[in-house]
């Protein structure tokens, strides 16, 4: 069946830093990919999508892009802030999603 | 511009009481209904999935069922609650086929005693 692989967390970094999650997904086509993340206590929250090969999806200085070659939608951001700690979850599909096991980053000031 | 409610937020319930979780979408019609149960520190299992009123498609086999009675209203329920169905139960809706997108709603903490 369809599954998605994230690196395990927590990621640990401080602020100002560079960011990389890893997702990797395996899948019958080419599905719909997307990132979200979940903050304390509170339902997911979309952060971006991707939905052709190539495709790069953004959001609030984070980016993914979609590579079909390798089958990945690794996350990006250039310089997280301590606010960006949360859980983030790659998910990959179409009606139905297949969500990663979600990776915890935290930044320290 | 489209919301989620579900309710209640929080709830403490004995072994083996009845249970019933809902969840309603504004400012759409005909979404794509989802229920997700979030174990502690683990990822999303989808437990239920609705594309329209009374059709229901139950991914993993539990003492949980679900039901949809009208457009944008979806409910989990149970009629005796185990120990290991304490978990965070979360509502989502999509478009279906015109955007494959997930929205999801703030979450139910259930805890079984």
């Amino acid at each position: 069946g369809d599954s998605v692989t994230q690196m395990e967390g927590p990621v640990t970094l401080s602020e100002e830093a560079f960011l990389t999650i890893n997702c990797t997904y395996t899948a019958t086509g080419y599905p719909s990919l997307f990132w979200y993340v979940q903050y304390p206590g509170e339902g997911l929250q979309l952060l971006l999508k991707a939905t052709k090969a190539d495709d790069k999806g953004s959001n609030k200085g984070f980016e993914a892009t979609y590579r079909k070659e390798t089958t990945s939608f690794h996350l990006e951001k250039g310089s997280v802030q301590v606010s960006d700690s949360a859980v983030y979850f790659c998910a990959a599909g179409f009606q139905k999603l297949v969500f990663g096991t979600g990776t915890r980053l935290l930044v320290s000031p | 511009s489209q919301t989620i409610h579900q309710w209640p937020a929080t709830l403490v319930q004995p072994v083996g009481s009845p249970l019933s979780l809902e969840c309603t979408v504004e400012g759409t019609s005909n979404p794509n209904l989802y229920w997700y149960r979030q174990a502690a520190g683990r990822g999303l299992q989808l437990l239920f999935y609705s594309v329209g009123i009374g059709q229901i498609s139950s991914e993993v086999p539990q003492n949980l069922s679900a039901s949809r009675p009208q457009d944008r209203q979806f409910i989990l329920s149970s009629k005796k609650l185990l120990l290991s169905d304490s978990g965070f139960y979360l509502c989502a809706w999509s478009r279906g086929i015109r955007g494959y997108e997930q929205f999801f709603g703030p979450g139910t903490r259930l805890t079984v005693l």
